[in-house]
């Protein structure tokens, strides 16, 4: 089945520094890739989608120059959180679509998650 | 615009008992809907997914979904709940001005021996 890697599960930073989560898409080429953030007890909130070889798309609100999104190639997305502060402290996960469409096996599979933790 | 209602921040049942989740949709176009468990810390799994096929869904884990156009729902059951059961589930839909998932506020499942 479809599964997307995601690097680190768990991370600790002082804050002022960056921080980068890497999402692999392991058997099936990632075409777009969302990028959700969850607080404690919450739902998914998207901040941003990226589509392979192109820009990101921000939600409104999301600062595009601290959340970083890079989608280089069709199985690698990363999101780099600059000068972290404890604000961003959260839960980040992604979410791949391959090119075979969102009704396919491949489509709206999620990486396990990255606790990021800013002191 | 596409959206998901969870109604019921937090249910309860025994284990063994039936497992109600229930999820309600709007949307403008025929729907894409999905429902997903996650357990702490993790990402969300794929429990089943309706892309406009049969309206009964099954999924993993013994849990299947009822697509009902005329009561626009989508509710999550498994006929007897096991503890490992125990957790958060979100229901979504396709709608997202990007082709993104919009989620439920998710309905915590707790499952008493």
């Amino acid at each position: 089945g479809a599964v997307v890697s995601q690097h680190p599960s768990r991370v600790i930073c002082k804050s002022g520094t960056s921080v980068k989560i890497e999402c692999r898409s392991l058997d099936f080429q990632a075409t777009t890739m969302f990028w959700y953030r969850q607080f404690p007890k919450q739902s998914l909130m998207l901040m941003a989608t990226s589509n392979e070889g192109s820009k990101a798309t921000y939600e409104q609100g999301v600062e595009k120059d601290k959340f970083l999104i890079n989608h280089a190639s069709l199985t690698l997305s990363t999101l780099t959180v600059t000068s972290a502060h404890p604000e961003d402290s959260s839960f980040y996960i992604c979410s791949a679509n391959g090119r075979e469409g969102p009704s396919s096996v491949y489509g709206y599979t999620f990486g396990s998650g990255t606790r990021l933790t800013v002191v | 615009a596409q959206s998901v209602t969870q109604l019921g921040s937090h249910v309860s049942v025994s284990e063994g008992a039936l497992v109600l989740l229930r999820c309600n949709y709007s949307s403008s176009v025929p729907p894409y809907l999905f429902w997903y468990v996650q357990y702490p810390n993790q990402g969300l799994q794929l429990l089943l997914k309706y892309t406009s096929a049969a309206t009964l869904v099954k999924g993993i884990n013994g849990f299947e979904a009822e697509f009902k156009k005329s009561e626009t729902s989508f509710h999550l059951t498994k006929p007897s709940a096991h503890m490992s059961d125990a957790a958060e589930y979100f229901c979504a839909v396709r709608g997202g001005s990007q082709g993104n998932l919009i989620f439920g506020k998710g309905t915590k499942l707790s499952v008493k021996p």
